[in-house]
């Protein structure tokens, strides 16, 4: 059975810091893997999907790379804003279906 | 972009009352889902649909039922709401696939 986990669940960093978040999954045997954000009160935002074949994708000053032996993902955010303050999830299919699992996800808190 | 609406932010309903949660997405995908957010269980599936007229359990279907008459709408039913299904109610749709996920807004329920 597919588990996936996000250490740390907390992060608090300053402003203009890059920093990693970390996802692992037990089951390499994946479709692709995407990466979320949501804050409080609302719904998910995609970032970020890598599709089993890709070893990274980039958006701006995101970049989620994908180490499918290993079972880790990572995701890079680069020169961090108090506008990053968010829970990052990140989630992988259970397989053919189309069903995802979530990680509990990382409360991320960008200090000014 | 992919838009999934989900028609309510907030709801106060009382316990017993029969409650729809609505879900539409404008670009034809085939998959819609339903999931509830809750603090430390993270995001659980509770049902999920790949075509019109067809339905699957989820993890805690328990208390819940869906209707998908049409491919773009796809509805939540508490048949009595309980004060345990207080809780952030997610929709989301997928092409299926590596196409990943779209999320709405999100609904917040409160049962009293």
């Amino acid at each position: 059975k597919q588990e996936v986990t996000q250490i740390p669940a907390a992060l608090s960093v300053p402003e203009g810091e890059n920093l990693v978040l970390n996802c692992s999954f037990t089951d390499s045997a994946i479709y692709n893997l995407q990466w979320f954000r949501q804050d409080p009160g609302k719904g998910l935002t995609s970032l970020l999907l890598i599709q089993s074949s890709q070893r990274e994708q980039t958006s701006g000053r995101l970049n989620a790379s994908l180490d499918k032996s290993s079972g880790r993902s990572t995701l890079y955010i680069a020169a961090s804003q108090p506008g990053d303050s968010a829970t990052y999830l990140c989630a992988v299919p259970m397989n053919r279906d189309d069903k995802i699992i979530f990680g509990k996800g990382t409360r991320l808190h960008i200090l000014p | 972009d992919v838009k999934v609406t989900q028609s309510s932010r907030y709801l106060v309903k009382r316990t017993g009352e029969k409650v729809f949660l609505e879900c539409v997405q404008d670009m034809d995908h085939e998959n819609m889902f339903w999931y509830r957010q809750d603090p430390g269980l993270g995001l659980r599936l509770i049902y999920f649909s790949y075509d019109v007229k067809m339905k699957e359990k989820g993890d805690i279907p328990e208390g819940y039922s869906v209707s998908r008459e049409k491919k773009e709408r796809f509805s939540l039913i508490l048949e009595s709401a309980s004060t345990n299904q207080t809780s952030m109610y997610l929709c989301a749709s997928s092409l299926g696939g590596t196409g990943g996920y779209t999320f709405g807004s999100g609904t917040r329920l409160t049962v009293v």
